[in-house]
């Protein structure tokens, strides 16, 4: 089993639509957990961090189940610059090495 | 944050010659970190190089393979050794920030071994 699972898609959405992305992860242990984008040919850059309440970042909203190992995010009013690879990252907290897992990705495609 | 420069971009490699990744970052940093993405993968972390110590490899990577340079705080390079196309792949150098949770990438590096 991946340490890291998701959905690797694609979603094909509409402008406008909500569409929702989801991860599971294996180790009960991990401490932090995060979103992040990858545009074709580009590094990964930080979208977000998921907290323990949930969080929100305009139209991004992000929710963590520790009891269930899963994350989620939500993009709503989904725009053409949304189209991209989201990648759900989890952390151990191993201190001396990184221990950020790397999902494969979910890839989304919002089409006009 | 920080800034991450990387070089070269992308390269075309004949089979058994070596490529050295170089990656540079604005600010002092304690641990740098390299990164292989095979095509619709998800990144898989080849090693951690700390100044002045030898790299720490994860499994399935090894030093002859893929030596690593850490000479200063700011600076690391990657060789990729006696390549073979089952090596082309992007390589990603990578720091941390905000107390080690958050990671910041360079723009990789898009290798072609043919």
């Amino acid at each position: 089993r991946k340490e890291v699972e998701q959905d690797p898609g694609p979603f094909n959405v509409p402008e406008g639509a909500t569409v929702a992305f989801n991860c599971t992860y294996s180790n009960s242990a991990s401490q932090s957990f995060f979103w992040y984008r990858q545009d074709c040919r580009k590094e990964p850059k930080l979208l977000m961090s998921v907290y323990s309440s949930g969080n929100e970042d305009g139209r991004f909203t992000a929710q963590l189940n520790r009891a269930s190992q899963y994350i989620s995010l939500l993009i709503r009013d989904s725009k053409l610059s949304d189209s991209a690879t989201y990648l759900c990252v989890v952390n151990l907290m191993d201190t001396g090495r990184r221990a950020l897992t790397f999902g494969s990705g979910t890839r989304l495609q919002v089409q006009p | 944050s920080a800034v991450i420069s990387q070089k070269p971009s992308r390269d075309i490699c004949q089979r058994g010659t070596s490529l050295t990744i170089q990656c540079q970052v604005d600010s002092q940093v304690t641990m740098m970190f390299w990164y292989r993405q095979q095509p619709g993968q998800s990144l898989t972390l080849i090693a951690t190089a700390n100044q002045g110590s030898e790299a720490t490899y994860e499994s399935g990577f090894v030093i002859d393979k893929f030596p690593i340079s850490r000479p200063n705080l700011t600076f690391s390079t990657l060789t990729v050794s006696n390549m073979s196309p089952e090596d082309s792949s992007i390589y990603l150098c990578s720091v941390d920030s905000g107390g080690g949770t958050r990671a910041f990438f360079g723009q990789g590096t898009r290798l072609t071994v043919v």
